[in-house]
């Protein structure tokens, strides 16, 4: 079945900087990738995805790019903010359920 | 519109008892799956219903059981509870099958946080 690993699995920056986190995939048949974001107390929420016929999707400070020869995916914030702080997940579809990276703790310091 | 709403949000169980767990998807959201969020194991797939249907099942032992009622709402049963189901249990819905290739987003709820002692 699918396997998603995730890296790294804390990550510190600077307010202002950029932050990446990358994935990578073992099922060639998996094609969409979202990414989420969870935040303590609440359940992970959908922050942007994309689907394997695209190679970058933008959503204002936030972007990910996919490449499918390599089998993997990353996120990146641009111009962090304080409520970027937070556990972010990706994930990849197969066999009609997601499945999830082991997740990323991004704390931005001010 | 509502989000998806699971209860209770905490309990304490001790070994040895059954614990029920209860998902109210988005209205219209026929698909809901089931995820257990641990600190070592991150977001297992435990099982995903559709239309009353189990559809998908993750690698989890017997004890661990769900359903689907007609408005889509769904319940998750965990049965001679150990101390390694403490975990949060989360709830996600989607309109149709839910994670798959062009297929809808899944909406999460906030979680049930499950101790075991």
């Amino acid at each position: 079945g699918e396997n998603v690993e995730q890296h790294p699995s804390t990550l510190s920056v600077q307010e202002g900087d950029s932050a990446v986190i990358k994935c990578t995939y073992s099922d060639s048949a998996s094609n969409y990738f979202p990414w989420y974001k969870q935040e303590l107390g609440k359940g992970p929420q959908l922050i942007i995805d994309i689907r394997s016929n695209v190679g970058e999707k933008k959503d204002q400070r936030i972007a990910v790019t996919l490449n499918k020869t390599a089998k993997h995916f990353s996120l990146h914030i641009t111009e962090t903010q304080p409520e970027d702080s937070a556990v972010y997940f990706c994930a990849a579809s197969g066999a009609q359920k997601l499945v999830f990276g082991q997740g990323t703790r991004l704390t931005i310091n001010p | 519109k509502a989000g998806v709403t699971q209860t209770p949000r905490y309990l304490i169980k001790t070994r040895g008892q059954q614990v029920t767990l209860s998902c109210s998807p988005i209205s219209g959201h026929r698909s809901v799956s089931w995820y257990q969020q641990t600190p070592g194991q991150g977001l297992q797939f435990l099982f995903e219903y559709f239309s009353e249907t189990q559809r998908n099942k993750g690698n989890f032992p017997g004890r661990f059981s769900g359903r689907q009622f007609s408005n889509s709402r769904s319940e998750m049963n965990v049965s001679t509870l150990e101390l390694g189901d403490s975990a949060l249990y989360l709830c996600a819905s989607s309109f149709i099958r839910g994670g798959s290739s062009g297929a809808n987003v899944l909406t999460f709820g906030a979680g049930s946080r499950l101790t075991v002692l």
